[in-house]
């Protein structure tokens, strides 16, 4: 079954305690990216990646880090975790080509204390 | 920079209304359109997509139009049921691939 993969799912944890946010897709896509999703604000995006090794910041990329080493994952790293990134987060991927529909993973709602 | 707006907000209708969904945006310099479906906890299902070369597109029960020359796109559902409950988002994406998303259409229907 093609699909988006968030680990994990659910996080309760403290500020400054550095955290990873896996996401994988089975759909050898090129294309994966990071959102963030809050009330009022709606999704806003993080991070994207067009290839392997290739990333570039979103609108929100303060404080989070990606790596793209392989083509199917992305991780997103909170290297120094603060309430105000207390979210909930999607990851995404899409083929290659600007027309091509993007596949959302089930989120992964972080609560930073 | 882009802007998308969605409206109504939230709409709850009766079992077996036709219904609109609207979303707006600023620049029709757009590749694409996509609406998408988000249930409760969930994250989004990609309903449609339409090309910036396309008027219409259709899956079933839903037909989304897209005029961008007026930067209106318009999500028809027909014949609305329970199970479509859920909150509609529309997403433009431009050069940038850094797609722009509305803040949403949460739809109730009632039995």
């Amino acid at each position: 079954e093609a699909q988006v993969t968030q680990n994990p799912r659910y996080l309760i944890t403290v500020t400054g305690k550095k955290l990873t946010v896996t996401c994988s897709q089975n759909m050898n896509h090129e294309y994966m990216s990071w959102y963030r999703q809050d009330p009022g604000l709606g999704l806003r995006q993080i991070y994207y990646s067009m290839n392997v090794e290739v990333t570039d910041k979103g609108d929100v990329p303060e404080g989070y880090k990606v790596s793209r080493k392989e083509k199917r994952n992305f991780p997103l790293i909170l290297e120094s975790p603060s309430p105000n990134q207390t979210s909930l987060y999607f990851c995404a991927s899409s083929g290659q080509g600007a027309n091509q529909p993007q596949h959302f993973g089930d989120g992964t709602r972080l609560s930073i204390l | 920079k882009q802007e998308v707006t969605q409206i109504p907000a939230a709409l709850s209708v009766p079992e077996g209304e036709n219904l609109v969904l609207n979303c707006s945006f600023t620049d029709s310099a757009i590749y694409n359109l996509q609406w998408f479906r988000q249930d409760p906890g969930k994250g989004l299902t990609s309903l449609l997509l339409i090309q910036s070369s396309q008027r219409e597109q259709t899956s079933g029960r839903l037909n989304a139009s897209l005029d961008k020359s007026s930067g209106r796109s318009t999500l028809y559902i027909a014949a609305s049921q329970p199970g479509d409950s859920a909150t509609y988002l529309c997403a433009v994406k431009e050069g940038s691939y850094i797609p722009t998303f509305g803040r949403g259409t949460s739809l109730i229907v009632h039995p």
